[in-house]
């Protein structure tokens, strides 16, 4: 699977749009990007998923680039409960369904 | 649904016993993970099945740790003998196998060996 790069960390104010950058440049052809969150101690939670087109649902949206090399996750709302670490992984749809967890970003809501 | 179930939610245990973790995926899942999570080492999957037969066991760190998917509804992941680095949390997830569906994972077991 391809290999993503995130920065470390990130503040928002609350009621802002918190937007998570992702980087992943060798992504091939045949993988999607997901993001998971995890909240502490609990386990990683999907939000969201997409091959080329933008995406959105009730939790966030997924701005993926046209060369696919990058996506950003987009919070509109940002509340205190989002905070978390935030994972952006590709994965090949069929054939290895394992996923490759980085380090992710630390995104922290401030009051 | 109640979604991944685990148990138990909290294990301490000495080094040395033998530990047995479990773990319920959701009904009509086919594919079932368990994970492995430290500070140091960040979250790494340990093995992976597919209708009850592991596909990939690459991450199970050595022959101390084993596990098994008796049937479609339950799965053990086993230490023996136990040692302090193996304390970590330890999550289940499962999933359709073959579509774009997500991994639901389980609220975790906390391990602690002393």
């Amino acid at each position: 699977d391809a290999k993503t790069t995130q920065p470390p960390s990130m503040d928002c104010a609350e009621g802002r749009a918190a937007n998570l950058p992702c980087n992943h440049s060798t992504i091939s052809g045949n993988e999607y990007v997901y993001w998971y969150r995890q909240i502490h101690s609990q386990g990683p939670q999907y939000i969201i998923h997409g091959l080329k087109n933008n995406e959105t649902n009730e939790m966030a949206s997924l701005i993926i680039t046209e060369d696919r090399k990058s996506s950003t996750l987009i919070l509109p709302h940002a509340t205190l409960r989002d905070t978390a670490v935030y994972y952006c992984i590709v994965r090949v749809l069929f054939g290895n369904e394992k996923l490759t967890f980085g380090t992710g970003t630390r995104l922290t809501i401030i009051p | 649904d109640a979604g991944v179930i685990q148990s138990p939610r909290h294990e301490v245990t000495e080094m040395g016993q033998e530990v047995t973790l479990r773990c319920k995926p959701i009904s009509g899942h086919n594919s079932l993970f368990w994970y492995r999570q430290t500070m140091m080492r960040g979250l790494e999957l340990l093995i992976y099945f597919n209708n009850n037969v592991p596909i990939d066991d690459s991450g199970m760190p050595e022959d101390r740790f084993s596990a098994k998917m008796p049937n479609a509804s339950f799965s053990t992941l086993k230490i023996q003998p136990s040692e302090p680095r193996d304390s970590a949390v330890y999550f289940c997830a499962s999933m359709t196998s073959g579509s774009t569906d997500t991994q639901y994972f389980g609220p975790g077991t906390r391990l602690t060996v002393l």
